[in-house]
């Protein structure tokens, strides 16, 4: 069966300090890999997908990029944190051809002192 | 701008009781809506997705109703339970084209189970 690990679940980081992000699937092949934030309130926010090894598509400008080095790895980094990259982030994946994000991780809490 | 409103932002009611959570939508062209269960802490997990000519959908003690002309769907828990307690998201697709992009995401409904 497929399952999708994403660490570490909670971050405390200091303003200007890098971050990395690690998400894993198994189980699946060629997945659909999917970075997005939820914040209080608010609705999940797409950040980067991607439909393979290398392969990334940003949705917003920010301070945030993604990497793919291998089929069923997925990092999120950053290279000097913001207040206002605090937040809940959620990997999840999907088969090939499907857009819906079929399963998430259980997410990472982000907090920016 | 595509949109989906959700409410009540958040539902207070007892065990054994039903609940029903709404869910508007401003996505054009409509693909289809899907409705995920969110507990505290953890990722979303999909209850049910509909299609446009689809009505009606269950998934054992949920219903979720979609009424295309009016842009409303609503997810209706029966006889409810402590573990029920979790945000509710509704999710818009629009278009065909299959970019996540696409994907409007709620807000939520958070919904409480009390004793």
């Amino acid at each position: 069966s497929q399952t999708i690990h994403q660490w570490p679940a909670t971050l405390v980081q200091p303003v200007g300090s890098p971050l990395s992000l690690e998400c894993t699937v198994e189980g699946t092949s060629n997945p659909n890999l999917y970075w997005y934030r939820q914040a209080a309130g608010r609705g999940l926010q797409l950040l980067f997908y991607s439909v393979g090894i290398g392969q990334i598509s940003s949705e917003v400008p920010q301070n945030l990029s993604a990497s793919r080095p291998q089929d069923r790895q997925f990092i999120l980094s950053s290279k000097k944190l913001l207040l206002s990259d605090s937040g809940f982030y959620l990997c999840a994946w999907s088969d090939d051809n499907r857009i819906w994000p079929q399963h998430f991780g259980d997410g990472t809490r982000l907090s920016i002192l | 701008k595509n949109q989906v409103e959700q409410s009540p932002q958040s539902l207070i009611i007892l065990e054994g009781k039903n609940c029903t959570l709404q869910c508007n939508y401003t996505v054009s062209p409509f693909s289809n809506l899907r409705w995920y269960k969110q507990d505290t802490g953890r990722g979303p997990v999909s209850l049910t997705i509909m299609t446009f000519s689809e009505n009606t959908k269950s998934n054992g003690r949920y219903t979720a109703t979609l009424d295309a002309d009016t842009k409303q769907s609503s997810l209706h828990i029966t006889a409810s339970q402590l573990s029920d307690s979790a945000s509710y998201i509704c999710v818009v697709s629009a278009g065909s084209s299959g970019s996540a992009r696409q994907l409007t995401f709620g807000s939520g409904t958070q919904l409480t189970v009390l004793p």
